[in-house]
C-alpha cells in the first residue's frame, strides 16, 4: 500500500513535447506539493494544493499547470519541453499545519 | 524563499563512527525536521521537532531544535552502511516547509 504514488518513475521525451505526472496519495491528507530536485539535489517547491485550491505556486515557467481532480491527486503538465527541465519531481503530500511531509519516489524526467 | 544552510555538504566517515550535522538559517522556524533520500527513493522523515531547545531520539538519530529557532542538528550514533543517502533538514514557517542544502554521507565499511 503505497502512501504516495507517482508515475511514471521515469520518464525521457525529447525537447517540445508535452508531458503529465500523475500524483495520488491514500493518506486522507489534505494538501499535496509537487517540488522539483535539481542536479545538486536542492529541493525547491513548486506548487501546493490545499483541498483542490492552488496554495503555494512559486515562480515556475506557466508551462507547468498542476491540476487537483480531488484532494487525493495533483498531476503535473508540462509543456513545451526543454533541456533545463530535465530534473526529479517529487509529489508529496500532508496535513495542514506544519506536520511533516510524506514523499512519492520520484519521477525522474529527462528531456533529449 | 528562505535559504537553509546545511554543514557539512559531504561527509565520508567509517562505520562505526559518529555523525554530526548541522542547519543554519537567518530565520525563525517553529518545526524542524529531518529527512533521509536514499539513491532513487523520496526523502523519507526521521525526526520532527516541534519546540525551541526540543531534544528527540529516534533509535540511533538524534536532533535537537536550537534555541535561537534558527538551527537544529542531527547526530548519528556507531554509524552503519545502510545510513549512507541525502540527510536533508526542513524548517517551517508560514504555510510550507524550506528544505537545506542536503548533507549526503558516505560510510565505509
Amino acid at each position: 500500500d503505497t502512501a504516495v504514488s507517482q508515475t511514471p518513475k521515469y520518464l525521457v521525451t525529447q525537447m517540445g513535447n508535452d508531458k503529465s505526472i500523475k500524483c495520488e496519495q491514500n493518506l486522507g491528507h489534505d494538501t499535496m506539493y509537487w517540488y522539483k530536485q535539481d542536479s545538486k539535489k536542492f529541493l525547491k517547491i513548486m506548487f501546493s494544493y490545499n483541498n483542490k485550491e492552488l496554495i503555494i505556486n512559486e515562480t515556475v515557467p506557466n508551462r507547468f499547470s498542476p491540476k487537483s481532480p480531488d484532494k487525493a491527486h495533483l498531476n503535473l503538465h508540462i509543456n513545451s519541453l526543454e533541456l533545463g527541465d530535465s530534473a526529479v519531481y517529487f509529489c508529496a503530500s500532508s496535513r495542514v499545519g506544519g506536520y511533516g511531509y510524506t514523499f512519492g519516489s520520484g519521477t525522474r524526467l529527462t528531456v533529449v | 524563499g528562505q535559504q537553509l544552510n546545511q554543514s557539512p555538504q559531504s561527509m565520508f566517515i567509517q562505520e562505526g563512527e559518529d555523525v554530526s550535522m548541522n542547519c543554519t538559517s537567518s530565520s525563525i522556524f517553529n518545526t524542524w525536521l529531518w529527512y533521509k533520500q536514499d539513491p532513487g527513493e523520496g526523502p523519507v522523515l526521521l525526526i520532527a521537532l516541534y519546540k525551541a531547545g526540543e531534544l528527540t531520539s529516534n533509535g540511533r538519530l538524534t536532533a535537537q531544535f536550537g534555541i535561537t529557532r534558527k538551527d537544529s542538528f542531527l547526530n548519528i550514533s556507531a554509524s552503519i552502511p545502510s545510513d549512507v543517502g541525502i540527510y536533508f533538514c526542513a524548517g517551517h514557517t508560514g504555510n510550507q516547509f524550506y528544505f537545506g542544502t542536503g548533507t549526503s554521507l558516505t560510510v565505509i565499511p
